[in-house]
């Protein structure tokens, strides 16, 4: 199975600054079929990004995927205070379906 | 509006069997290329996707847990159900269930969640 390794481990920034995410994939994953989601404590994960690139329906423009192959990554545009979360990718190009381990994006 | 949500124990013995049933409304689980799955998160960690059933009754599950796993649906009571046999204290967690679009590939990407049961696995 493709193992998804997601860095930094926590990433420390503050309100209005962009974040960059990183998921690297341990083999090329199948059409770019990368999800992206946010999870707050105590809340289910929501879907952000999926098939790399596309917006799931009523997410802020601020959020966008990016990558390809092995190489991908979520960025956020000027932080909101909202934004302060739990960030997962999952790759479903090649089964089994796998989760990385996450990056939490703390207030600096 | 697009629900589901999880039911069933929260505390389970160990060697028994685990059942947890997903209720969804919203949407038809007999619509082309539409799914609904089941992951888990153990306390504190990630997510593991651990089975999916689409609405053609193709079913799929982990390759670590196949042999304890089953998912069946019923779309006439909009449920979905999954069966852990065999449960350990490792089994442990929250227990989701989430719908599969249309647009989306194999196990996932999964673009509603229910709220989650928190499942405890103990003597």
């Amino acid at each position: 199975e493709i193992v998804l390794t997601q860095s930094p481990g926590t990433l420390s920034l503050s309100p209005g600054e962009r974040a960059i995410l990183s998921c690297r994939a341990s083999r090329r994953v199948n059409s770019n079929y990368i999800a992206w989601y946010q999870q707050k404590p105590g809340q289910s994960p929501r879907l952000l990004i999926y098939g790399a690139f596309s917006t799931a329906t009523g997410i802020p423009n601020r959020f966008s995927g990016s990558g390809s192959g092995t190489e991908f990554t979520l960025t956020i545009n000027s932080l909101e205070p909202e934004d302060f979360a739990v960030y997962y990718c999952q790759q479903y190009g090649n089964s089994p379906g796998t989760f990385g381990q996450g990056t939490k994006l703390e207030v600096k | 509006q697009i629900t589901l949500e999880e039911s069933g124990p929260t505390l389970v013995k160990p060697t028994q069997t685990l059942t947890l049933t997903c209720s969804y409304s919203g949407f038809s689980l007999d619509t082309f290329g539409v799914g609904v799955g089941w992951l888990r998160q153990s306390p504190g960690e990630g997510l593991d996707w651990l089975a999916l059933i689409f609405w053609d009754d193709d079913k799929r599950y982990s390759p670590s847990l196949k042999n304890r796993l089953s998912i069946t649906k019923d779309t006439s009571k909009n449920e979905v159900v999954l069966t852990l046999t065999d449960v350990d204290p490792v089994d442990a967690g929250t227990y989701y269930c989430a719908r599969r679009p249309v647009y989306g590939s194999g196990e996932g990407p999964f673009d509603r969640w229910g709220q989650g049961i928190l499942v405890i696995v103990s003597s």
